[in-house]
């Protein structure tokens, strides 16, 4: 079956640590997109590549970068995790970007607790 | 600034009956929204959707009703039945060089049995 997958599911890091999380698609879709969910919150868009294209949202902190090597595969790096950044982190991908109607497919998250 | 707002956290409903699900909106802009499902230990999984010039769209059990003026829209569940129950997240589409979704909350729906 096609498929988002992330990896790993539980993840724990110490303050300051780095850490990355990874996601891979099977979908061949161009989008590939990075939310932060913290409890009982939306979840919230940090920033998405098309193709190679990275738009980052302007809100999101430069402690979070990420990387798209291939279409299959994207990584979240957190360079000093702090105790805010606990969270749920959702990886989801669409088709396209340009489409209302290209509804997006998550992956099941990486949740992040920071010691 | 919430722009998507699911002002009920959880929802309890027996089986057969009808779930309603609340979403409000501040965002005149928007111009397509969704309800995605999520279930525990999975991402969430797009359900149904309708365009900001509609006013209704139904699949099946589920219906969606969009009201622009008063910028609320509800998703209809009839009839419940316990596997519907998940956490349920409204979202609004928006464009911004990309289709954004801007998400609510969720709201918990239990169908008891």
């Amino acid at each position: 079956d096609a498929m988002v997958i992330q990896n790993p599911r539980y993840q724990v890091t110490q303050f300051g640590k780095p850490v990355t999380l990874s996601c891979s698609q099977t979908l061949n879709h161009n989008v590939m997109y990075w939310y932060q969910q913290k409890s009982s919150q939306a979840p919230k868009l940090l920033f998405h590549y098309y193709d190679k294209d990275f738009n980052n949202e302007a809100d999101t902190p430069d402690n979070f970068q990420s990387r798209r090597p291939n279409t299959s595969f994207c990584f979240l790096d957190i360079r000093s995790p702090g105790l805010g950044d606990a969270a749920m982190y959702l990886c989801a991908t669409s088709r396209e970007r340009a489409s209302p109607t290209d509804t997006q497919y998550f992956g099941p998250g990486t949740r992040l607790t920071v010691l | 600034d919430q722009q998507v707002k699911q002002n009920s956290p959880s929802l309890s409903v027996q089986e057969g009956r009808i779930s309603i699900l609340n979403c409000d909106y501040t965002n005149s802009m928007f111009d397509y929204f969704l309800w995605y499902k999520k279930y525990p230990a999975e991402g969430p999984t797009f359900l149904i959707s309708i365009s900001s010039i509609k006013d209704k769209n139904e699949d099946g059990r589920f219906t969606v009703f969009l009201n622009k003026s008063a910028k609320h829209l509800s998703l209809h569940i009839v009839p419940s039945q316990p596997g519907d129950s998940a956490v349920y997240f409204c979202a609004a589409s928006l464009w911004s060089g990309t289709y954004k979704y801007i998400f609510g909350t969720g709201t918990r729906l239990k169908v008891l049995a």
